[in-house]
């Protein structure tokens, strides 16, 4: 079974830093492309970031502004999101979410991660 | 930047059809794919490439597109279909983009 596991969340001041980590399980992760989207309390979900199978491919939404940088470590089977410059309205929930193996859209979600930026 | 458009919100009645749109420039050259998320949680994916239903999601579900307009019909609505529903779609640049959202009222 496929699992995702999201972690790091928390509360943090505006301008601080978080990194998010996903733990992967029940499936070859070193196969698969990894994305974060993330949904602001009451709002709908936005496209974060994706990462191909071995880094070679980095993507970014415009929105971010180069604050967050993603990541993985194919050897821990595990995905990241480090968050630099955190503002309010950064705050939200953060899914991790596996692409299809042939790519397109995402087949398996976490449950989520929250971070609230608040001073 | 590349946007999908949809309806806050549709509200049908038990037993009827629902439609809910989501309008892309990149349509028909990009797949439209779409998610139900429920209250509290992770959202599920119900059409993928445009009018594909993944297993386990029940039949009266389907998708489609025309021109630039990407439709999600859910014949016969239950009230268990209420929820959130986001198309989502890639841009030229593999970037995803997710439509506003359309809240499906049942009742």
């Amino acid at each position: 079974e496929v699992q995702l596991v999201e972690s790091g969340g928390g509360l943090v001041k505006p301008g601080g830093s978080l990194r998010l980590s996903c733990a992967a399980s029940g499936f070859t992760f070193d196969a698969y492309t990894m994305n974060w989207v993330r949904q602001a309390p009451g709002k709908g979900l936005e496209w974060v970031s994706s990462i191909t199978a071995s880094s070679t491919y980095i993507f970014y939404a415009d929105s971010l502004r180069g604050r967050f940088t993603i990541s993985r470590d194919n050897a821990k089977n595990s995905l990241y999101l480090q968050m630099n410059s955190l503002r309010a309205e950064d705050t939200a929930v953060y899914y991790c979410a596996r692409d299809f193996v042939t790519g397109g859209y995402f087949d398996s979600w976490g449950q989520g991660t929250l971070v609230t930026v608040s001073s | 930047s590349y946007d999908l458009t949809q309806p806050p919100s549709v509200s049908v009645s038990p037993g009827q059809a629902a439609r809910i749109t989501c309008s892309g420039d990149s349509f028909p050259t990009k797949n439209a794919y779409w998610y139900q998320q429920k209250s509290g949680q992770a959202p599920v994916l119900v059409i993928f490439e445009d009018n594909k239903r993944p297993s386990g999601i029940p039949a009266r579900f389907s998708g489609s597109i025309s021109g630039t307009m990407a439709t999600l019909t859910i014949s016969g609505a239950q009230v268990e279909d209420e929820a959130d529903y986001y198309c989502y779609s890639r841009d030229n640049s593999h970037k995803g983009v997710f439509g506003g959202g359309t809240k499906l009222t049942v009742l």
